[in-house]
């Protein structure tokens, strides 16, 4: 079975902290994702990464930056953390391109910002 | 770009009763059709999904789906349902033939909530 872990179920920070939300896969997926979760908006996509290194932004990628310097890990950071990035963040990867775009998905993390 | 519309936020209903959380998507051209469910405090799981084929799709605890590209849709539907399906509900397509950096892509509806009554 494929394993998307998160470093933390729960997390609450400060306005202006930075803040690290670390996804680890462990199906040697090329493919990674970070969406927010909001009620009412569905899951929006942050930034997606297609392989080590690489990064593209998705439809909501303003206040966020992502690293991912091993193929197993991809890092969301919140340079300066805002109340309006109170929400609960989701992590995925997935096979590349061929093998039918499933996503696979971490338990999420539910960030709180104070 | 492509979007989805889930056209009931919230679902009620009696266990053992059947129902239907409805799922609309707006390209017309290929593509993958997925459902997936969220238990409260847990990430996403994939119940089913539709890349070609059969029209309806079977998944998992009882749940199928059944792809209608004239009407392009996606209907979830299961004939009797536990009180252990109280869940969210997301409907999500793709583009298989997108290129260069939107391949691979999900789009998510805005979810749907069922909540099964006893």
């Amino acid at each position: 079975d494929v394993k998307v872990t998160q470093s933390s179920r729960y997390l609450v920070k400060r306005t202006g902290e930075k803040v690290f939300l670390e996804c680890v896969q462990d199906m040697d997926h090329e493919n990674m994702f970070w969406y927010r979760q909001d009620p009412g908006l569905g899951l929006r996509l942050i930034y997606f990464s297609y392989d080590v290194k690489m990064k593209e932004k998705g439809d909501i990628p303003e206040g966020y930056s992502v690293s991912r310097e091993k193929k197993e890990r991809f890092s969301l950071i919140l340079e300066s953390a805002s109340t309006n990035q109170t929400s609960m963040y989701l992590c995925a990867s997935s096979l590349p391109r061929g093998s039918g775009d499933t996503q696979y998905f971490g338990p999420g993390t539910r960030l709180t910002v104070l | 770009a492509q979007s989805v519309t889930q056209l009931d936020s919230q679902v009620p209903v009696f266990e053992e009763a059947p129902v239907e959380l409805r799922c609309n998507y707006s390209s017309s051209v290929s593509v993958y059709l997925f459902w997936y469910v969220q238990y409260p405090n847990q990430g996403l799981q994939l119940l089913l999904k539709y890349l070609s084929g059969s029209t309806l799709v079977k998944g998992i605890n009882g749940f199928e789906a059944e792809f209608n590209k004239s009407q392009t849709s996606f209907h979830l539907r299961k004939p009797s349902v536990h009180i252990s399906d109280t869940a969210e509900y997301f409907c999500a397509v793709s583009d298989p033939n997108a290129g260069g950096t939107s391949y691979g892509k999900l789009t998510f509806g805005q979810g749907t909530i069922l909540t099964v009554h006893p």
